[in-house]
Order: structure tokens, then C-alpha cells, then sequence
């Protein structure tokens, strides 16, 4: 069974960036039928897309968050990572890893826990 | 950006009520549209993809209907364990979108 698991520092500084890594198990990251993706969620809100990466290393970004963010892709070690620049307090948010169909805006069949990043001095 | 708007917000039933769960998108998607269930503190679940696929494993009294703007999720018969917040998202087109979402509480 496919698993998904987020790790990284539960708290960020202002104007730092957050490191976020996914790893998967249970299956293969470099399967040729699916993208990976990382969507967040602010406390209380709803969810937002940020972006996914297929195997080869191809990138996908919301525009509105583009000019801060990189995704990357391990295969070897079966992760993929996000890293978030000038992070601020609107950050804030539970972040997921989701293995996604269809395409790399498609739907997200498979999700890690998620984990808390907090953007605080 | 498509935008996607659910409706109602919120919602409370009883054990055994038929739920419906309405979802527009700001323009046609085809029937690219999935629905999604969370509960609290826990990652969402796919329910339905495309509209109307089950997802492997999901009860059959959860269903979904509709194209082009406007889609339907439906509960034939709520459970204890369905009271949560549901939430459509967009497959049609880069990004990805979802609504606002729906919380489903018990009458």
C-alpha cells in the first residue's frame, strides 16, 4: 500500500525559507502514470495547490507562489522535496504530499499525514 | 483561474438522511471535477474522480453527478462516520482548485 510521509522543521523564521521533504513508500515515485504534488492547508481554511513534479524532474508551480518556490525529485531515495523563500506569518499552514492522477493538475489520490509549518520569530 | 464554489457552506443532518453537496466551477470543466472528505486533523480522502468514479474502497452510498459548471456529490444514507468537511476540486485545467468546502454536523 502506498504511503506518503512529510518531515522538516515544524518552525520557520520570517524571511527564511521552509524545507519541507516527502517520502513515498510502498510503490514507485518514478511510475510513469502519476505526479507528485504538494498542496497546503492555513489553520481553519481551505486548501491550496502549490505545485508537483514529475519523475524526470519536469516542474509545475501556481503562479502566485512561483517566484518562491522550487520542488525537486530524489528518485534513488524515493522523495521529493519543497522549499519555500521569504517565508511571513501567511505561510503558516499544514503541508501535504500527494501522489496525483490524470496529470500534474489531476486528482490527488494519495496524501501524506501532513505536517504543521509554522512562520514565527 | 477556475474558480470553484460550493454550496452550502455548512449543513447539519441525522443518521439516515439523504446529503447533497452542490459544486460550481466559474467556467466549464467537462466533467473534470473530484470530491474530496476530511476530517479533523487528518489529510483529505478521495471520494469520487471524474465526476462520478468511485474511488477503490469508498462506500457506494457516496456518488457523484454532473458537467460542465455544475456537480453534484451526494450520500444516500448518512453515517456516524461521514460527518466532516467535504471539498470539490478542478482537474480541468493548471491550477488545480478546490472549493471552500462543505462541513457536514450532526442535527
Amino acid at each position: 500500500q502506498l504511503q506518503l510521509q512529510e518531515s522538516g522543521p515544524g518552525l520557520v523564521k520570517p524571511s527564511e525559507t521552509l524545507s519541507l521533504t516527502c517520502t513515498v513508500s510502498g510503490g514507485s515515485i518514478s511510475s510513469g502514470n502519476y505526479y507528485w504534488g504538494w498542496i497546503r492547508q492555513p489553520p481553519g481554511k481551505g486548501l491550496e495547490w502549490i505545485g508537483s513534479i514529475y519523475y524526470t524532474g519536469s516542474t509545475y508551480y501556481k503562479s502566485s507562489l512561483k517566484s518562491r518556490v522550487t520542488i525537486s525529485v530524489d528518485t534513488s531515495k524515493k522523495q521529493f522535496s519543497l522549499k519555500m523563500s521569504s517565508v511571513t506569518a501567511a505561510d503558516t499552514a499544514v503541508y501535504y504530499c500527494a501522489r496525483t492522477g490524470g496529470s500534474w493538475y489531476g486528482w490527488f489520490d494519495s496524501w501524506g499525514q501532513g505536517t504543521l509549518a509554522t512562520v514565527s520569530s | 483561474d477556475i474558480q470553484m464554489t460550493q454550496s452550502p457552506s455548512s449543513l447539519s443532518a441525522s443518521v439516515g438522511d439523504r446529503v447533497t453537496i452542490t459544486c460550481r466551477a466559474s467556467q466549464s470543466i467537462s466533467r473534470y471535477l473530484n470530491w474530496y472528505q476530511q476530517k479533523p486533523g487528518k489529510a483529505p480522502k478521495l471520494l469520487i474522480y471524474v465526476a462520478s468514479s468511485l474511488q477503490s474502497g469508498v462506500p457506494s452510498r457516496f456518488s457523484g453527478s454532473g458537467s460542465g459548471t455544475d456537480f453534484t456529490l451526494t450520500i444516500s444514507s448518512l453515517q456516524p462516520e461521514d460527518f466532516a468537511t467535504y471539498y470539490c476540486q478542478q482537474s480541468y485545467s493548471t491550477p488545480p482548485a478546490f472549493g471552500q468546502g462543505t462541513k457536514v454536523e450532526i442535527k
